[in-house]
């Protein structure tokens, strides 16, 4: 594997269910984000994990809980999701923190999420 | 605040013809730029960045020149191809702001 995988592709979960969804990188960065894309939106940053350590969460409700166990994996685990938090979740890595403009953040193919 | 403008879309071309993707951009001090281009049910690839003024950008035949004087990043390529058939997303990075800041998108349809 190369690059950022994420598991599964597309994700299909009522309301009460919980789930997770994975992410891996396999270039041997130092951060990790997860990002939503929503329809007619625009791309909106959830959490930020540098070295294992959480560095931003913006403003996400509780029913996303990230958690990074190591450099290379990051989860976001989905409980009590609603209708609206069906969209495109999108994992990416970077070498620094993110915290340099020149920092370039490479993106996994994403997590299809549909809440019935 | 930061922020990205792209054109809107779709922009729909033959086969061989000339691209041209405006973007513009709001932000003070000296961001990155960067394009990313999505294909149908992919996430986002990285297609070609700039770091400083007058840094020309290219990949895969495209090409983006960081115009600090006009605040512009606009992506071109010579000759388009049916599988250029994407969204393109024009974005920036701020030193101390780790999301990046991302335009609308832009769809680009090539027709055979």
């Amino acid at each position: 594997e190369t690059g950022v995988t994420q598991t599964p592709r597309h994700l299909v979960m009522g309301m009460t269910n919980k789930k997770s969804l994975k992410c891996e990188q396999h270039l041997g960065h130092n951060a990790m984000y997860w990002y939503k894309q929503s329809a007619k939106k625009p791309l909106e940053l959830m959490f930020v994990y540098s070295l294992e350590e959480r560095v931003e969460n913006n403003s996400v409700p509780s029913r996303f809980s990230p958690e990074c166990p190591n450099s290379s994996h990051l989860f976001l685990h989905l409980h009590t999701l609603q209708p609206e938090d069906s969209a495109l979740y999108l994992c990416a890595s970077s070498q620094g923190d993110g915290g340099a403009s020149t920092d370039t953040q490479y993106f996994g193919p994403g997590t299809r999420l549909t809440v019935l | 605040g930061n922020s990205v403008t792209q054109m809107e879309g779709p922009v729909t071309l033959s086969e061989e013809a000339f691209l041209t993707i405006n973007c513009t951009y709001t932000a003070t001090g000296y961001p990155s730029l960067f394009w990313y281009v999505q294909y149908p049910g992919e996430g986002l690839q990285l297609l070609l960045k700039a770091t400083k003024a007058d840094d020309k950008g290219s990949n895969k035949g495209f090409e983006a020149t960081y115009r600090k004087e006009t605040t512009s990043f606009h992506l071109e390529k010579g000759s388009v191809q049916v599988s250029d058939s994407a969204v393109y997303f024009c974005a920036l990075s701020k030193t101390g702001r780790r999301a990046l800041t991302f335009g609308s998108g832009t769809r680009l349809q090539v027709q055979p």
